[in-house]
């Protein structure tokens, strides 16, 4: 069965600081990858999506996401968060073709001011 | 994009007894999917509602216990059945809009068994 692993599951971090949450998935065909953000006291929203094309996706709020193949990876990163970051963080994967989403567990991040 | 709204926003129920939670999406949609989110844990799949089919369950969910309605494209309900304290979560519900695969979600429904 397909799995995504998020490996960090609460991050606290200072202002300014840069991150790096990652997100590993267990399919090894085409896939649809995404990240959504839950703030506080808000419903998930999408982040930033990859389908095909450029590996490195950019989103919302300065969030980027780079998908390596051979790693079966797609990492989240963003060079300096702020306050606002502070949410949880859950990466997901639909293989190709398939209507199904897999979440991983979520990360939450705490930004310190 | 979509905006999605759901009844009840939370709920305390008690053991036995059943809830319905709806779902109004303000554009047609072909495909509206259930999650169930526990205490600590990610989204689990519940069933993929169809409109104008039966809903499709994941395994470990049956129709009994979740039964779901479509009967339009811009609206399903959830029914959770004979409750027990384990099915206290918060249960989600997400559209998928046109050809790609993202999904967008609703506020969610916390309910409580007691």
């Amino acid at each position: 069965a397909q799995s995504v692993s998020q490996h960090n599951h609460h991050v606290i971090l200072s202002e300014a600081a840069s991150l790096e949450l990652g997100c590993n998935y267990s399919y090894g065909g085409t896939v649809n990858l995404f990240w959504y953000v839950q703030y506080p006291g808000q419903h998930l929203q999408l982040l930033l999506k990859y389908f095909s094309g450029d590996p490195l996706v950019k989103g919302i709020k300065g969030f980027e996401a780079e998908f390596i193949k051979s790693k079966f990876s797609f990492n989240l990163r963003k060079p300096s968060v702020q306050w606002s970051d502070t949410a949880e963080y859950f990466c997901a994967v639909a293989r190709g073709g398939y209507q199904k989403v897999t979440f991983g567990t979520g990360t939450k991040l705490q930004v310190i001011p | 994009s979509a905006v999605i709204s759901q009844k009840p926003s939370r709920d305390i129920c008690q053991r036995g007894t059943s809830l319905t939670i709806q779902c109004q999406v303000d554009s047609q949609v072909t495909m509206m999917f259930w999650y169930r989110q526990q205490p600590g844990q990610s989204l689990t799949l519940i069933a993929t509602a169809n409109q104008g089919s039966e809903a499709t369950y994941e395994s470990g969910f049956v129709i009994d216990k979740f039964p779901i309605s479509r009967p339009n494209l811009t609206f399903s309900t959830l029914t959770v059945s004979n409750m027990s304290p384990e099915d206290s979560s918060i249960y989600l519900c997400s559209v998928k809009t046109g050809g790609g695969y993202e999904q967008y979600f609703g506020p969610g429904t916390r309910l409580t068994v007691t």
